[in-house]
């Protein structure tokens, strides 16, 4: 199956320093990456979709400014949480559309997840 | 816009119980319908997809599930279950004019006691 990468896996920072996840397809191409966060018992809340060479698309009640993303290539994007809050701490997915395998179903491949933790 | 709901938040099983998981979704157009699982410390992997044909799927370790359009469910069944089937379990919900942009049910945590 296609691999998607996240890295960090774990992260801690204090408040107000900047993070940045970053998220790899290694074997495939994705034209298009979601960031979700993901709290404890609940499901996967879609942040943005970061398409390739263009400005990502965020959620309502998501800020752009704090949560950048940049996708630079067809298998690099990366998400950068800004002047990090405590209230930012969470577990950050990524997934990714395989442009070839996933362009009529839209079947996923998932990062392992990025555990943020802000002091 | 498209929900999921997942109706059981929690499900606990002995070992060779048979599972089904509820899945209802609300779009009124076509969609391809997931099912996700995530493993204790691993990450989100894909179960099994409907995308056209059988609405009866089959995907890895003996789950199915099953598409009944009039209903708007695909709900996920194992005739038996194993001690390693204790994960977490995720339908998901594309449009398929959108086939990009999933929408995720809360979740089932499954918890087979051996």
């Amino acid at each position: 199956g296609a691999v998607v990468s996240q890295h960090p896996s774990r992260v801690i920072c204090k408040s107000g320093t900047s993070v940045k996840i970053e998220c790899r397809s290694l074997d495939f191409q994705a034209t298009t990456m979601f960031w979700y966060r993901q709290f404890p018992k609940q499901s996967l809340m879609l942040m943005a979709t970061s398409n390739e060479g263009s400005k990502a698309t965020y959620e309502q009640g998501v800020e752009k400014d704090k949560f950048l993303i940049n996708h630079a290539s067809l298998t690099l994007s990366t998400l950068t949480v800004t002047s990090a809050h405590p209230e930012d701490s969470s577990f950050y997915i990524c997934s990714a559309r395989d442009r070839v395998r996933g362009g009529v179903t839209g079947e996923l491949f998932f990062g392992e997840g990025s555990r943020l933790t802000v002091l | 816009a498209q929900s999921v709901s997942q109706h059981n938040h929690h499900v606990i099983l002995s070992e060779a119980a048979s599972l089904e998981l509820g899945c209802n979704y609300s779009y009124g157009g076509t969609v391809n319908l997931f099912w996700y699982v995530q493993y204790p410390g691993q990450h989100l992997q894909l179960l099994l997809k409907y995308f056209s044909g059988d609405p009866l799927v089959k995907g890895i370790k003996g789950f199915e599930a099953e598409f009944i359009k009039s209903k708007f469910s695909f709900n996920l069944r194992k005739p038996s279950v194993q001690w390693s089937d204790t994960a977490e379990y995720f339908c998901a919900v594309n449009a398929r004019t959108n086939a990009g942009k999933s929408t995720f049910g809360d979740g089932t945590t499954l918890t087979v006691k051996p």
